[in-house]
């Protein structure tokens, strides 16, 4: 089993919503990262956890708020959004911090009206 | 500030035709870099991930070289078949270790039957 699952694929929600986003792998991989990306820009690295501990937060704002329950799950917890958030949230998994080669999910499609 | 440049920004070829294309990045502080091949609506998945200077790698029809005394890498596809169209994404980071890449644009290729 090499994938990484993330639900939902698609969410629209109001800016006063909560709302998130989850991930999981059972590669047994020890790190786990979040991007952003927006239409024709590069992904944006947002949060990385390794061995189910924050690692990097790239300054991003209190309105995401990321969670590690296990070395399997990630979740991103989604409050108070604005319009420009709206973008496509990719997950990915490592084997270790210090192992390059990432394995993404899919993403997650959120529309913030 | 780490920035990732990628051109073509898009390439339209025929079946059968071989292409390349480029990857610049910053030649100092360099740790490693990534080629991934994103298909509309899948996930990104990993091609190469080279680390040394003059590093050539294959996966089939498709190889990447890496020059990092001068900041550049390389992707070929000999022989492109229509299953070759994709984004085909480079990413880099630096003396930070793996985890913090940093991405280009992509190179979108549309390979005509």
């Amino acid at each position: 089993d090499t994938e990484v699952t993330q639900t939902p694929k698609h969410l629209v929600m109001g800016m006063t919503n909560k709302k998130s986003l989850k991930c999981e792998q059972h590669m047994g991989h020890r790190a786990m990262y979040w991007y952003k990306q927006k239409a024709k820009k590069p992904p944006e690295l947002m949060f990385v956890y390794s061995y189910e501990k924050l690692s990097i937060n790239e300054s991003v704002p209190s309105r995401f708020s990321p969670e590690c329950p296990n070395s399997s799950l990630l979740n991103l917890h989604l409050h108070a959004l604005q319009p420009e958030d709206s973008a496509l949230y990719l997950c990915a998994s490592s084997r270790d911090r210090n192992t390059g080669e990432l394995f993404f999910g899919e993403g997650s499609r959120l529309t913030v009206l | 500030i780490l920035n990732v440049e990628q051109s073509p920004q898009s390439l339209h070829v025929q079946e059968g035709d071989s292409t390349n294309f480029t990857c610049s990045f910053p030649s100092s502080n360099f740790y490693a870099l990534h080629w991934y091949r994103w298909e509309t609506a899948k996930s990104p998945e990993a091609l190469f991930v080279m680390t040394l200077n003059g590093d050539e790698k294959k996966k089939g029809r498709i190889s990447a070289t890496l020059n990092t005394k001068e900041g550049y890498s390389y992707l070929y596809i000999k022989g492109s078949q229509p299953e070759d169209s994709a984004t085909y994404l480079c990413a880099c980071s630096m003396n930070t270790g793996f985890q913090k890449l940093v991405f280009g644009t992509g190179t979108r290729l549309l390979v005509s039957p």
